[in-house]
């Protein structure tokens, strides 16, 4: 089965700063999907950046960029000059390839200070 | 592109009642997914839909459970016999081709 695993409940960061959001899974797949969801108070969950495990290539939104490094089966989320509209739920999400069931770690808290 | 909608977005009910709630997926998506979220949680998932076929079910999804897509196009998600265990957000998602989940408001059910 596979499982992902968010540790950091609650983080906040200095508008205009930086911050990184950690995520592991665990899986014996070779191929699948990694995201990253915000779900704001508005309760809409928004996809923020996705991830080919295939690629070795990190990717890339704007502000946002991840680290993925699949031997560890990690996959963290940097946001660049943080703003106040980042304040949100952050939920790190798995799926393997030619499947549809998505699985979401527990989130992460963050609150943008001004 | 008017997004997912999901109606109502909150539902109080009394144990042992029936509830039903409504997704509309946005239009031209062909996937639609159900899921449901506690308090301090990420979502789980509970069922997928194919056009009107259901392809996939959770062991989440327990017999008081039944999901209906009947045209392929707007989906109803029944549970009989509420119970407090069942109070969660129950979100709803479409997808075209590809595993770009869009996510509706949800529904916030509260069963007392």
């Amino acid at each position: 089965a596979q499982t992902v695993t968010q540790s950091q409940p609650e983080m906040s960061v200095q508008e205009a700063e930086t911050v990184t959001l950690s995520c592991t899974y665990d899986t014996s797949e070779s191929n699948y999907y990694l995201f990253w969801y915000k779900q704001p108070p508005s309760r809409q969950m928004i996809l923020v950046i996705r991830q080919e495990a295939y690629k070795q290539q990190n990717a890339t939104e704007n502000r946002f960029s991840v680290n993925f490094q699949k031997a560890a089966k990690s996959f963290s989320l940097k946001i660049s000059d943080s703003q106040l509209g980042d304040t949100a739920m952050y939920f790190c999400a798995f799926m393997k390839y030619n499947n549809n069931d998505m699985r979401f770690g527990a989130g992460t808290r963050l609150t943008v200070k001004p | 592109d008017t997004g997912v909608s999901q109606d109502p977005r909150h539902k109080i009910t009394k144990r042992g009642q029936n509830v039903t709630f409504r997704c509309d997926p946005i239009s031209e998506h062909n996937r639609l997914y159900w899921y449901r979220q506690t308090l301090g949680q990420g979502p789980e998932f509970l069922t997928y839909f194919q056009n009107e076929a259901q392809l996939e079910k959770s062991r989440l999804l327990s017999d008081r459970f039944s999901a209906e897509r009947p045209k392929g196009s707007f989906s109803t998600l029944e549970i009989q016999r509420t119970e407090q265990g069942d109070s969660a957000m129950y979100l709803c998602a479409s997808s075209a081709q590809g595993t770009k989940l869009f996510f509706g408001s949800g529904t916030q059910l509260s069963v007392l």
